[in-house]
Parts: C-alpha cells; sequence; structure tokens
C-alpha cells in the first residue's frame, strides 16, 4: 500500500512569489491535514479536509489556503511569499475519524529567498 | 487552549541506557494522546498511541503510559539502541476538532 505522497520535496521560491503544494493520501484516507514545521514554532496545525471539505483551520494568515478534491489528493497554496514561510510543510492523511491513525509524508521543504 | 510540554533536548545516552522522555499535557475533556518519531529527513511516524485513562501504548521496546491524575504521558524504552537516534514528539488530539496539538519534541542522541 503505497504512502502520503508529497510533492515537490524541495522548493526555492523569492519573496513575493506564490506556491503551491500537492499532497496524496493513502489510498481509501478521505482526510488530509496540512502542517508547518519550523525550528522555532515547532509543528502548527494549517487546516484540515474531509470529502472535500475543510473542518478544522489554523491560526494562519489568509495566504495560506488549501482545498481537497474528490479523489482526495489535497493541495495548499500559499501566496504573496515571506521570508518567514521558510519551514517544512507536512501532509497527513487518516481515514477521517477522531483520534484515527494519521500518517505523514516526507513533507515539502521550502525556502522562501 | 490545550497544549503538550516535553522535556528539552537533547538527550543524550549511552547505548543499552535506559530512556525517559517526559510529557504533560493540559487539554478540557479526555484527549487521546499519541508519541510519534521522526528521523533525519523523513516525516513523523506514529510510535505508539493511548485513547484513554490508564492505557498504555506499546511499540517496538517504548512503552507510554496515560496518566489522568497526572496529565502525563512519559515514554519509556529499556535498553535503547543507536538507531533509536531521532527526535521523539509528544501530541494530543482533544476528539473534537481533528488536529493534533504537539509538543516541542525532543531529540535523542544515543552514542555506541
Amino acid at each position: 500500500k503505497a504512502g502520503v505522497t508529497q510533492t515537490p520535496r524541495y522548493l526555492i521560491k523569492t519573496r513575493g512569489q506564490q506556491v503551491t503544494l500537492s499532497c496524496s493520501p493513502i489510498s481509501g484516507h478521505r482526510s488530509v491535514s496540512w502542517y508547518q514545521q519550523t525550528p522555532g514554532q515547532g509543528l502548527q496545525f494549517l487546516f484540515e479536509y474531509f470529502s472535500e471539505t475543510q473542518r478544522n483551520k489554523g491560526n494562519f494568515p489568509g495566504r495560506f489556503s488549501g482545498r481537497q478534491f474528490s479523489n482526495s489528493r489535497s493541495e495548499m497554496n500559499v501566496s504573496t511569499l515571506e521570508l518567514g514561510d521558510s519551514a517544512l510543510y507536512l501532509c497527513a492523511s487518516s481515514a477521517g475519524g477522531l483520534n484515527t491513525e494519521a500518517f505523514f509524508g516526507q513533507g515539502t521543504r521550502l525556502t522562501v529567498v | 487552549g490545550d497544549s503538550v510540554t516535553q522535556m528539552e533536548g537533547p538527550v543524550t545516552l549511552s547505548e543499552e541506557a535506559f530512556l525517559t522522555i517526559n510529557c504533560t499535557y493540559t487539554a478540557t475533556g479526555y484527549p487521546s494522546l499519541f508519541w510519534y518519531v521522526q528521523y533525519p529527513g523523513e516525516g513523523l511516524q506514529l510510535l505508539l498511541k493511548a485513547t484513554k485513562a490508564d492505557d498504555k501504548g506499546s511499540n517496538k521496546g517504548f512503552e507510554a503510559t496515560y496518566r489522568k491524575e497526572t496529565t502525563s504521558f512519559h515514554l519509556e524504552k529499556g535498553s535503547v539502541q543507536v538507531s533509536d537516534s531521532a527526535v521523539y514528539f509528544c501530541a494530543l488530539s482533544d476528539n473534537s476538532n481533528y488536529q493534533l496539538i504537539w509538543g516541542a519534541g525532543t531529540k535523542l542522541i544515543i552514542k555506541p
């Protein structure tokens, strides 16, 4: 069974640009969550989608957005990039119930210069 | 709001030593508790979990017991190996909003 796939693995962008990250969950999983990991702030929740609906959103500015498609694949977009957006972005998939195990991808390392 | 506090690292031990990584939490209600591990350059892997008070989660020689009276979920292993070197994260889910709340992570270094 294939795991969670995140693409691309690495990205370098310039301040002011926008970026789209992709996540393909484990087959059969309908929930996808996104987290930002930085040395200073640790792991912070961005948002969670289930069957194309956002069920929860963390405390990030509106520049951060996401969506989920009918095949459960998800994308997150960051517009008007800032240096502080440099981070490892992790995607997790699960069956979708409360407290079900979350399986993480290897992440996308975004560097903003 | 809910929060998780972990002991700061790095924790450096010799191979075959006993490991404890402390984790305490603050939450309303009855959260589920998790330990995840992150190896260098990789994503997070679930190590173990407990969903109610007094549950013991265990995996790969690691154990943690959900202690509601002390709001703790300490990770233990009786004999660590070099391959256990990684960053360990304690996390909780409060059973209502589909997100994990994370501790800061504890880097574990095992020396041969």
